[in-house]
């Protein structure tokens, strides 16, 4: 088992929609989670970070965590066009290691 | 200004040739890391160091070997070069080991 999973998509919404992002971590002590965006070409940008159980929001972009099932989520309302990009979730161990996901693919359909 | 930077952007080299990728930043951060994507996208993370410590993935082959002259500075160095490492390298920094990372905008090389 990887040690940060994500469906690598794409995943086409259409614009407008709310876009799902998902992420699974299997090491139960890990502490901080993350959620970078990267357009193609380009590096890792940082969209937000969740250290507690629950929902954190910033604007158009929802983080959720879920400990107990090992899961956090990236949730984007009103998704736009301009959204479309790879999607990495990164998550640092309880060895204190950043480890990102593989990315999913957003596409976001006019 | 920049937090992160990478020099070169671009590196196009021939096997078995030796080359250097030297990052900087600005931000006053005490890590700083090294990380290679493939043309899967997978970003993996090769080493993370700060002024005490240099952690290396034991994956990477030891033909690759970071520097610091400094703080600000954390270069790569690469021996003997291989097709399989075209890559994109990016290389980051954030300001205690278990904080969010900042990137620098990546060198993309290529061995023919």
């Amino acid at each position: 088992q990887k040690e940060v999973e994500q469906n690598s998509g794409p995943l086409s919404v259409p614009e407008g929609a709310i876009a799902s992002l998902n992420c699974t971590y299997s090491d139960r002590g890990s502490q901080s989670f993350f959620w970078y965006r990267q357009y193609s070409g380009k590096s890792p940008e940082l969209i937000m970070f969740i250290y507690s159980n629950g929902d954190k929001e910033d604007g158009r972009f929802t983080a959720q965590l879920n400990k107990a099932s090992q899961y956090v989520s990236l949730l984007i309302r009103d998704s736009q066009p301009s959204d479309s990009a790879t999607y990495l979730c990164a998550v640092i161990n309880y060895g204190q290691n950043f480890v990102f996901g593989p990315g999913t693919r957003l596409s976001v359909l006019p | 200004d920049t937090a992160v930077s990478q020099t070169p952007k671009y590196l196009v080299t021939q096997m078995g040739n030796d080359k250097s990728i030297k990052c900087e930043q600005n931000l006053g951060h005490d890590t700083m890391y090294w990380y290679k994507q493939d043309s899967k996208k997978f970003l993996k993370i090769m080493f993370s160091y700060n002024n005490k410590e240099l952690i290396i993935n034991e994956t990477v082959p030891n033909r690759f070997s970071p520097k610091s002259p400094d703080k600000a500075h954390l270069n790569l160095h690469i021996n003997s070069l291989e097709l399989g490492d075209s890559a994109v390298y990016f290389c980051a920094s954030s300001s205690l080991a278990g904080n969010e990372q900042f990137f620098g905008p990546g060198t993309r090389l290529t061995v023919l």
